[in-house]
């Protein structure tokens, strides 16, 4: 099947400070995006989506960039509090209309007090 | 309900055993999902049923798996002849037809072969 990712990434932020998780995506055919938050022992979480007619979209504490000109995605995430901790997920559509989203690698955010 | 349930939320299976997990979407989502996550990755598409179309099973990763469901309502995953490499998380999803926002996972469950 589709898969991607082996080792999670980790980023360490402290708490407070901002956080940003990157994101590649593989097909320029995409136009819809997703982050989602994943917590221990649960499923992903939605948390923030965009299409591709825009770059950029905000939301409570939460911003996303898009750039589809490297095909990458980014999930700022402001005043970083324990609470986020937690793997964060892109996901891709792959093309216009379908909704089997492919998922990237996750990276594992640590908010350190 | 109010979100997706899947049972059981724990499985631990003898290698070569059948197993069967069971996911209840949302009432009234159309779209079901189910990924498979393997311990510290990422999520790995299996099938898609949207309505009652045709499901998409380019994900399945052998003929071992298969997936069920009827109409909008409860579908099942069977693994047969597990493996130990089929010891994973899998998720089940559910969404309006559009998915996006409205797609909604389960919490799960933990199959592990041994």
């Amino acid at each position: 099947g589709e898969s991607v990712g082996l080792h999670l990434p980790t980023l360490s932020v402290q708490e407070g400070d901002n956080s940003i998780i990157n994101c590649a995506y593989s097909n320029s055919a995409s136009d819809y995006f997703i982050w989602y938050k994943q917590e221990s022992g649960k499923g992903p979480q939605f948390i923030i989506d965009i299409r591709s007619n825009m770059d950029k979209r905000q939301g409570q504490r939460v911003t996303v960039l898009l750039n589809k000109t490297v095909k990458h995605l980014s999930l700022q995430i402001a005043a970083t509090q324990p609470g986020d901790s937690a793997v964060y997920f892109c996901a891709e559509n792959t093309a216009s209309g379908t909704y089997k989203y492919i998922f990237g690698t996750g990276t594992r955010l640590k908010v350190l007090a | 309900g109010a979100g997706v349930s899947q049972s059981p939320s724990n499985k631990v299976t003898e290698k070569g055993k059948d197993v069967e997990l069971r996911c209840d979407p949302i009432s009234g989502h159309t779209a079901l999902y189910w990924y498979r996550q393997r311990l510290g990755q990422g999520l790995e598409f299996l099938i898609y049923f949207q309505g009652n179309s045709a499901p998409d099973k380019s994900g399945l990763p052998s003929d071992r798996f298969s997936a069920e469901r009827t109409g909008e309502s409860v579908s099942t995953l069977t693994i047969q002849r597990t493996q130990q490499e089929d010891s994973a998380v899998y998720l089940c999803a559910s969404s309006p037809i559009g998915g996006g926002r409205g797609y909604t996972f389960g919490s799960g469950t933990r199959l592990t072969v041994v």
